[in-house]
């Protein structure tokens, strides 16, 4: 069955220290991973996906599918990262039946 | 062009209560679904839609109906409502989950079951 683990349900960081939050994933099929996040009081959003490859608000993540693993890092932390983190794994059998998992998530606070 | 909205914001209930939770994208987004988020539980999927008509069930179905008329609207019914259905709910839609397209939350509801 596919699952998404976020081992670490709280993390603590300096400003200007790096960050990685661990995203471990398990599926059979060919898997889709997505970072979302939740700033306080703010909407769950998306913050990158692994398809696209990019860097959003200096974070990157790269989906290492030895490791079945797609975690997020940023090399200097900002206090305005402070967040909650969820990864997600898009999964489906064909057709229009996709469904997105989450992780339950990581607090990040980043403190000054 | 306001996203997805979701309405109440608050809501309590007593137990054995019925109520339905509104959610409503002007996105043209053919796939809608429902999370709760529970702490130390992340999101976990209720119910989910591909298109008017068709709904489907999640992780956590039990207790909560749903059904899609129109491609804005994906209502959440909670039959009679239980102390475990304290939680906040979010909507969410996309184009479709076929490729990679973001999800747009709602702002959420708290409901409370006493």
């Amino acid at each position: 069955a596919q699952r998404v683990t976020q081992p670490e349900k709280l993390l603590s960081v300096f400003k200007g220290a790096p960050v990685e939050l661990k995203c471990n994933y398990s599926y059979s099929g060919s898997p889709e991973l997505f970072w979302y996040v939740q700033y306080s009081r703010q909407r769950l959003q998306l913050l990158l996906r692994h398809i696209s490859r990019e860097s959003i608000k200096g974070f990157t993540a790269d989906l290492n599918k030895g490791e079945t693993s797609f975690h997020l890092k940023k090399p200097f932390a900002q206090e305005e990262d402070s967040a909650m983190y969820y990864c997600a794994l898009r999964w489906g059998s064909g057709g229009s039946n996709y469904k997105l998992t989450f992780g339950k998530g990581t607090l990040l606070t980043v403190n000054p | 062009n306001a996203g997805v909205t979701q309405t109440p914001k608050f809501q309590v209930l007593k137990t054995g209560q019925s109520m339905t939770l509104q959610c409503a994208q002007d996105m043209n987004h053919e796939y809608m679904s429902w999370y709760r988020q529970d702490p130390g539980m992340g999101l976990r999927l209720i119910h989910y839609s591909v298109g008017a008509g068709i709904t489907d069930q999640g992780e956590v179905p039990n207790g909560y109906n749903v059904s899609r008329s129109t491609t804005e609207d994906f209502p959440l019914r909670l039959l009679s409502a239980a102390p475990s259905q304290t939680s906040v709910y979010f909507c969410a839609s996309s184009r479709h989950l076929k490729r990679s397209y973001e999800q747009y939350f709602g702002p959420g509801t708290r409901l409370t079951v006493t």
